[in-house]
């Protein structure tokens, strides 16, 4: 039982390319999210998705893209990175809107 | 708008000493509360919850918590601390996004530094 899974932890990118954060969970949860951690910020909600088949918007949506590939796999998109989004992100789920979260271990992304 | 404060950036105590670390809240209903805490390079790791019922928790690692209504508080505490709980420190509140879906809010955190 792996928990919550990310990949890559570290990567590094130039203004204007694109990558995708992945992000896996094997304990069945129907609700995954994606934070991002920055200095004196605590976390903010990129995007979440409530159940399979479902992605909503959160705090800070400008700039990313996400697809519930299935149950398990949650996984985000940055089309065309920018130093604001130097970061380090998270991806989490849960069973229940309210119940408590499991965090992956963060994908540090740095954009030059 | 629901909300979560917690006014100590940095706090440094001597091992074996006392500890609490402040959170108010901002949310209408009654809140789901929660403790987070974040090791240097890790993930967030859940120390204990409140939903409902008794209002002080017992959570992970000794520490606990109590719910005070009367003021929007959720303060973590631990009687002797340890230098293994030099952490960052997250409250947070589940709270409804929308009709159909409901988040949690963070703090924006306590980092915690423990003296020899």
């Amino acid at each position: 039982n792996a928990g919550v899974t990310q990949t890559p932890k570290f990567q590094v990118l130039k203004t204007g390319q694109s990558m995708t954060l992945q992000c896996a969970q094997d304990m069945n949860h129907n609700s995954m999210y994606w934070y991002r951690q920055d200095p004196g910020m605590g976390l903010r909600l990129i995007y979440y998705s409530a159940s399979e088949g479902t992605t909503d918007k959160g705090e800070v949506p400008n700039g990313y893209n996400v697809s519930r590939l299935n149950k398990r796999e949650f996984s985000l998109r940055l089309e065309s990175a920018a130093p604001s989004q130097t970061s380090v992100y998270f991806c989490a789920s849960s069973g229940r809107g309210f119940d408590e979260q499991y965090f992956g271990p963060g994908t540090r992304l740095t954009v030059t | 708008a629901q909300s979560v404060t917690q006014p100590d950036i940095h706090i440094t105590v001597s091992e074996g000493a006392s500890l609490e670390l402040r959170c108010n809240y901002s949310y209408g209903a009654t809140p789901y509360l929660f403790w987070y805490v974040q090791s240097p390079g890790q993930g967030l790791q859940l120390l204990l919850k409140y939903f409902s019922g008794d209002t002080l928790v017992q959570g992970i690692k000794g520490f606990e918590a109590e719910f005070k209504r009367s003021q929007s508080s959720f303060n973590l505490r631990k009687p002797s601390v340890h230098w293994s709980d030099a952490a960052e420190y997250f409250c947070a509140v589940g709270a409804q996004w929308d009709s159909s879906a409901s988040k949690i809010i963070f703090g924006s955190g306590t980092r915690l530094s423990i003296r020899p």
